[in-house]
């Protein structure tokens, strides 16, 4: 079984602060971490990925995320907001199994303040 | 436009009637996915075609929902006699052949459904 907890369901920070979003995984196996973005009336877009190798992982648009296993964390980070940056973001655990099954977290809306 | 598309955008129904969504994934990937997303949750996952078998179903994939993919190509999700519950947005995604774990899945922009 495999679970993702989004720790966070809204954040808010003023443009040009950091962002942090916080996620915790549980997998039974060694699992493959996303991130993703939605935006409002925009499909799903793929923000950084963790596929077991480098724990620091770097994505687009200046976000990165870090994998600690010994915390089951991946939390994903930014040092410097922008207000583009407003959207919901959903963390993602893919097993190994057959079809490498995908659980969402539940989301977590970032407020970009002028 | 090579991404995964979906139609319509927008459905709106009277319970009781039946609806079809169409997802046409990007042309390699032979494996597709559904999930529903309503308010406030991320998406949960629906049902998964890998060519044009479908190899999983979730629990929440009602008898009044059928999902078919009859050439490997674009699938179709019906939901027969609809009820205000099915009101949600509906997600298509299609990812590369192949098992790396390294293949993110790429998704539509989905077929937001109200139900009356």
């Amino acid at each position: 079984a495999q679970s993702v907890t989004q720790l966070d369901s809204h954040v808010s920070v003023s443009e040009g602060t950091p962002v942090l979003l916080r996620c915790n995984y549980s997998s039974s196996y060694s699992p493959s971490l996303f991130w993703y973005v939605q935006h409002p009336n925009k499909g799903l877009q793929l923000l950084l990925k963790y596929t077991s190798a480098a724990t620091l992982v770097k994505g687009i648009n200046g976000f990165e995320a870090e994998f600690k296993k010994s915390e089951t964390s991946f939390h994903l980070t930014k040092p410097s907001a922008h207000m583009s940056d407003a959207a919901e973001y959903f963390c993602v655990v893919s097993d190994s199994g057959g079809y490498q099954k995908v659980t969402f977290g539940i989301g977590t809306k970032l407020q970009v303040i002028p | 436009d090579t991404g995964v598309s979906q139609n319509p955008r927008h459905k709106i129904t009277k319970r009781g009637q039946n609806v079809t969504f169409r997802c046409d994934p990007i042309s390699e990937h032979n494996r597709l996915y559904w999930y529903r997303q309503t308010l406030g949750q991320g998406p949960e996952f629906l049902t998964y075609f890998q060519n044009e078998a479908q190899l999983e179903k979730s629990r929440l994939l009602s008898d009044r929902f059928s999902a078919e993919r009859p050439k490997g190509s674009f699938s179709t999700l019906e939901i027969q006699r609809t009820e205000q519950g099915d009101s949600a947005m509906y997600l298509c995604a299609s990812r590369p052949t192949g098992t790396s774990l390294g293949h993110e899945q790429f998704f539509g922009p989905g077929t937001r459904l109200t139900v009356l």
